[in-house]
């Protein structure tokens, strides 16, 4: 069982709808983070929040909008995405940002672009 | 930017086997992590290593972070189906982690 929590498990869209993801800790930490994973690539890193502040931003592109209403929340808003938009988004929280700290990882969202 | 290779990109072994995956840090690391995401799974943390030179060991695996701190080794000793999986590791600088492309190990029983 994972103290970090992610809506939908799947979500398959168009390119012009409009749709969210939502992450969940339980754990009481301070620092959250969407990763993207994509076949035969690295985790890519694509937001990192302390304290519901935004302290990364890893040049992605404007269809991604992230926020981050409390420490406990992260969510993902998309908006006409293209098909290589299609990935297991992971979120992950630790409890600084501090890359000496693990990283707990949610179970992720598997997002197929029509 | 910092860059953190890994390899082997696949390994297939007979169980029993000896496996090792190797990481290597374009750049001087603060820590590695290394993660292990069964098929269908998440990456779970599986340990962190600080030190220059540091050997630690968990059961059958073996990590080591080298005296530069800029590569690490994950052995695993007579592989199980069990250890069926994808081993990152992350290298920690500044904030961040950076991870590698991952070991995708499979086990022939």
């Amino acid at each position: 069982e994972t103290g970090v929590t992610q809506t939908p498990r799947h979500l398959v869209m168009g390119m012009t709808n409009k749709k969210s993801l939502k992450c969940e800790q339980h754990l009481g930490h301070n620092a959250m983070y969407w990763y993207k994973q994509s076949a035969k690539k690295p985790l890519e890193l694509m937001f990192v929040y302390s304290l519901e502040e935004r302290v990364e931003n890893n040049s992605v592109p404007s269809r991604f909008s992230p926020e981050c209403p409390n420490s406990s929340h992260l969510f993902l808003h998309l908006h006409t995405l293209q098909p290589e938009d299609s990935a297991l988004y992971l979120c992950a929280s630790s409890r600084l940002v501090d890359s000496n700290q693990p990283q707990h990882f949610g179970d992720g969202t598997r997002l197929s672009i029509l | 930017g910092q860059q953190v290779m890994q390899i082997p990109q696949y390994q297939h072994v007979q169980e029993g086997e000896d496996f090792t995956t190797y990481c290597n840090s374009s750049t001087t690391l603060s820590n590695i992590q290394w993660y292990k995401q069964r098929p269908g799974g998440h990456p779970v943390f599986l340990i962190q290593l600080v030190k220059s030179g540091e050997v630690k060991k968990q059961k059958r695996l073996t990590f080591q972070f080298g005296e530069a701190k800029k590569n690490s080794s994950l052995h695993i000793t007579a592989t199980q189906t069990t250890d069926v999986g994808t081993y990152f590791c992350g290298g920690g600088s500044n904030y961040k982690l950076t991870f590698g492309k991952g070991t995708l190990l499979t086990v022939n029983p």
